[in-house]
């Protein structure tokens, strides 16, 4: 079964820490990943998009990277801010009608 | 450029009534999807469409019914409003056939409860 995992479930950490979000898949045959953040109460905004033939892309102080053959990639949030405080979902696409979600990691960037 | 519209973005439902949630988008996606978000569940796919007039069910699609007429519109019915579908809805749509590894393009969501 086509799975994705992300662990921690909640994170906080100090402003201004470099810090790393795991999300973890099963079945190395992805057309992409998608990472997406969550502000309480509204919708999904998409951050990153990494296809297949892709090792990493990078937007601002965002870096996610995938590593198909170990079913992992990481999201970097460098030099973290209050403002980064969310939910970051991580979403596979095994096909193009589906993403198959996993459940979140809840961080809290302390002032 | 609106993306995908959805309406309305709150709604409270009796037991047993019945309702649309309207899903547009102005991109000309073949593909659209209706997923739902539950506390600490990663969101699951109810139905989806590769293009007008076909749909097919996902991972949860009992109790809900989906048409595709159009391009455009992709609206999501409950039948007869339970408890159990108190929720966060999402829309989406992406480029479709022959098109591999595309960018999923979502709505702002629908929060419903079913009192």
């Amino acid at each position: 079964k086509q799975e994705v995992t992300q662990i921690p479930a909640a994170l906080s950490v100090p402003e201004g820490e470099n810090l790393v979000l795991n999300c973890s898949f099963t079945d190395s045959a992805i057309y992409n990943l998608q990472w997406f953040r969550q502000d309480p109460g509204k919708g999904l905004t998409s951050l990153l998009l990494i296809q297949s033939s892709q090792r990493e892309q990078t937007s601002g102080r965002l870096n996610a990277s995938l590593d198909k053959s170990s079913g992992r990639s990481t999201l970097y949030i460098a030099a973290s801010q209050p403002g980064d405080s969310a939910t970051y979902l991580c979403a596979v696409s095994w096909s193009n009608y589906q993403l198959i979600w996993g459940a979140g990691t809840k961080l809290i960037i302390k002032p | 450029n609106a993306g995908v519209t959805q309406t309305p973005k709150f709604q409270v439902l009796k037991t047993g009534q019945s309702m649309t949630l309207q899903c547009a988008q102005d991109m000309n996606h073949e593909y659209m999807s209706w997923y739902r978000q539950d506390p600490g569940m990663g969101l699951r796919l109810i139905h989806y469409s590769v293009g007008a007039g076909i749909t097919d069910q996902g991972e949860v699609p009992n109790g809900y019914n989906v048409s595709r007429s159009t391009t455009e519109d992709f609206p999501l019915r409950l039948l007869s409003a339970a408890p159990s579908q108190t929720s966060v809805y999402f829309c989406a749509s992406r480029p479709g056939t022959g098109v591999y590894g595309t960018e999923a393009f979502f709505g702002q969501g629908t929060r419903l409860t079913v009192v």
